[in-house]
């Protein structure tokens, strides 16, 4: 069974770039069944879609980030990664990393990692 | 950015019915398929529903989804106290080129 692990820095200061990675055991990144995902959550907020990146390196951003975030992924280490480019304190959230499957028809999240807390220092 | 629209609590007692609802619009859930997770704060998200009303593997029958035009439910039938927990609902939007919006999630309380 898939299992993703989230790890960074858990404190960024302000205007900086947060950095994370998303590292996968139990199965390939390489696959050409799942694209692999970000989403966060604030404090005492729900989930926000951050984007996702296929392993050909093809990525998808939400349009409300998309100029802060770069998404890649490193397929001999299995691993993928997020960067948030001038982060304020607004950015402080659980940053959740997920698994998609690949349907033109659906879009969810099957698998998830338990996150990891990004705190922008101001 | 708009959010799916969820109510922020529900609550019922061992063995009831309870119903979580999730309203969106014409171009994410009036076109798209819904899916619903449940996360206790500090844990990984778990999928329940996807693709409207399909349970993945491991997941109890007493989940069940619906969807009817640009609103969807979740059913939790012989409510337990393990259920107790945050409930989000979840679709792709087709406006601005395309992006995922999740609910703005419904805590569930146990009495």
């Amino acid at each position: 069974q898939v299992q993703l692990q989230e790890s960074g820095p858990g404190l960024v200061e302000s205007s900086q770039t947060l950095s994370l990675t998303c590292t996968v055991s139990g199965g390939s990144i390489k696959s050409a069944d799942y694209y692999w995902s970000w989403v966060r959550q604030h404090p005492g907020k729900g989930l926000e879609w951050v984007g996702y990146i296929y392993y050909s390196g093809n990525t998808y951003y939400n349009p409300s980030l998309k100029s802060r975030i770069t998404i890649s992924i490193n397929t001999s280490r299995n691993h993928f990664s997020l960067k948030l480019s001038s982060v304020t304190v607004a950015d402080t959230a659980v940053y959740h990393c997920a698994r998609v499957p690949r349907f033109s028809y659906d879009y969810y999240f099957d698998s998830w990692g338990q996150g990891t807390l990004a705190t922008v220092s101001s | 950015q708009s959010v799916l629209t969820q109510p922020p609590s529900a609550s019922g007692t061992p063995g009831q019915r309870v119903t979580i609802s999730c309203s969106g619009s014409g171009s994410n859930i009036g076109s798209n398929p819904v899916s619903w997770y449940q996360h206790l704060p500090g844990t990984a998200p778990k999928l329940l529903i996807y693709t409207n009303n399909r349970r993945p593997s491991g997941v109890s029958d007493r989940f069940s989804g619906s969807k009817s035009g640009a609103s969807a439910s979740l059913a939790i039938s012989g409510l337990q106290s393990e259920d107790e927990a945050d409930y989000y609902c979840a679709a792709w939007d087709d406006s601005l080129n395309g992006h995922v919006l999740f609910g703005g999630g419904t805590k569930l309380t146990v009495l």
